[in-house]
């Protein structure tokens, strides 16, 4: 079973370039997340989505675009990357009131 | 809004030795409780939830959480821990009514010495 893919799993960016994570579940999850990862911060929630073609603003949205076009896959994107976007990112998936079942997550570095 | 407050940043402790992991929650509704785990280099993974019922819960790897309403509080034990225990622990909250998006704390990083 894959469970929540997340690609790529490492990344360099240059300040100003632009680049869109991908998330794919294979569960039928309605709920879709993504969460970045700072040391001392926990997870702190950038987008959500409770179902096809919706989506919202979590806790840290600045910067960040997202799209959910089919039910398996969510997508971020960094319109202009910034240093301050240094980060792990974790998509994650679950049913409405379940347990959250995560990728692997991205390791994004912004230069 | 929910909010979520991990006390300890760190807590060290001795293999075999019992450990509590500490976690109080504020809501204005009523919560589902979560607790998981991050071992190095991977994903968060469930190790146990209360959802309504009993307030002891059992999760997987001798895990378990006593859920305090008066306290407001989901404090995570385990009687007697192993190397393989030492990972990041991560206590959430969410509404029981609503969205169900979950809210984390900020992390407690267990380290089981020899």
């Amino acid at each position: 079973n894959a469970g929540v893919t997340q690609t790529p799993k490492f990344r360099v960016l240059k300040t100003g370039q632009s680049m869109t994570l991908l998330c794919a579940q294979d569960m039928n999850h309605e709920y879709m997340y993504w969460y970045r990862q700072d040391p001392g911060m926990g997870l702190r929630l950038i987008h959500y989505s409770v179902g096809e073609g919706t989506t919202a603003k979590g806790e840290v949205p600045d910067g960040y675009n997202v799209s959910r076009l089919k039910k398996q896959n969510f997508l971020l994107g960094l319109e202009s990357a910034a240093p301050s976007q240094t980060s792990v990112y974790f998509c994650a998936s679950s049913y409405a009131q379940g347990k959250l079942f995560f990728g692997s997550g991205t390791q994004l570095s912004v230069l | 809004a929910q909010s979520v407050t991990q006390l300890d940043s760190q807590v060290p402790v001795f293999e075999e030795a019992p450990v509590e992991l500490r976690c109080n929650y504020s809501s204005s509704v009523s919560v589902y409780l979560f607790w998981y785990v991050q071992y190095p280099n991977q994903g968060l993974q469930l190790l146990l939830k209360y959802l309504s019922g009993s307030t002891l819960v059992k999760g997987i790897n001798g895990f378990e959480a006593e859920f305090n309403k008066s306290q407001t509080s989901f404090h995570l034990r385990k009687p007697s821990v192993h190397i393989s225990d030492t990972a990041e622990y991560f206590c959430a909250v969410s509404a029981s009514g609503g969205s169900y998006i979950p809210t984390f704390g900020r992390g407690t990083s267990l380290i089981v010495h020899p």
